[in-house]
């Protein structure tokens, strides 16, 4: 069985362009979890889809948003990028809101130059 | 917002020892999660906590869910030079996924040969 997937895997920018990346998550699993992990740094919390609707954001600011789409795929969009939103993202998906443990994918490095 | 303490920040330990690193808490969880990430990698789920008290084993792993819910351990014995990585707590505060995960910052294992 496949595991989560994400694309691409690294991502260079400049400051002022945007972002999107993407998740695909594990067959059967409804639930896509986003983080961002900057260097050193542990993951924080961005964003949470559940059945194709937005559910819950950390505390990052609105140029950080996304969707779902309805085969549970998703899409993390950063608008206006600056040099701090260099980081690791991840995507983690779930079987459904019932349950905790969440599956990794491999990450987007994202380089904002 | 939640913070998890997790401790060691780092280990240099000789291969066949055994390893030893905590969380904790001042907020009450229900899931504790335990992660390793390699270099490059996503997150890999290593053992998952559901239970106050609980003792879980994985192999060479074990982890436990603190009484008071507010702390995790987590030991590798007889320590191999793959256990190199990152390993990170991780705590859910209630079912559903609400928040996402609050992760500790990792403990940075380095075995020495």
């Amino acid at each position: 069985e496949a595991g989560v997937t994400q694309s691409p895997t690294h991502l260079i920018k400049t400051r002022g362009q945007q972002a999107t990346l993407r998740c695909s998550p594990i067959s059967g699993h409804t639930s896509v979890y986003w983080y961002q992990q900057a260097l050193g740094l542990g993951l924080q919390f961005l964003l949470w889809y559940d059945e194709g609707e937005e559910r819950n954001r950390g505390n990052f600011p609105p140029r950080f948003s996304g969707r779902q789409f309805p085969n549970y795929s998703s899409e993390l969009n950063v608008n206006a990028l600056e040099l701090e939103d260099s980081a690791l993202y991840l995507c983690a998906s779930i079987q459904g809101a019932s349950y905790n443990e969440q599956f990794f994918g491999p990450g987007t490095r994202l380089t904002v130059l | 917002g939640q913070q998890l303490n997790q401790s060691p920040q780092s280990m240099f330990i000789q291969e066949g020892e055994d390893v030893s690193m905590n969380c904790t808490s001042s907020s009450i969880f229900n899931t504790w999660l335990w992660y390793k990430q390699d270099p490059g990698e996503g997150p890999v789920l290593l053992i998952a906590l559901y239970k106050a008290g609980e003792l879980t084993s994985n192999g060479r792993l074990t982890a436990q869910f603190g009484i008071t819910r507010k702390d995790s351990f987590l030991n590798i014995s007889a320590s191999i030079p793959s256990d190199v990585g990152i390993y990170f707590c991780a705590g859910q505060l209630s079912g559903g996924g609400a928040d996402g995960l609050t992760f500790g910052k990792g403990t940075h294992l380095i075995i020495q040969p």
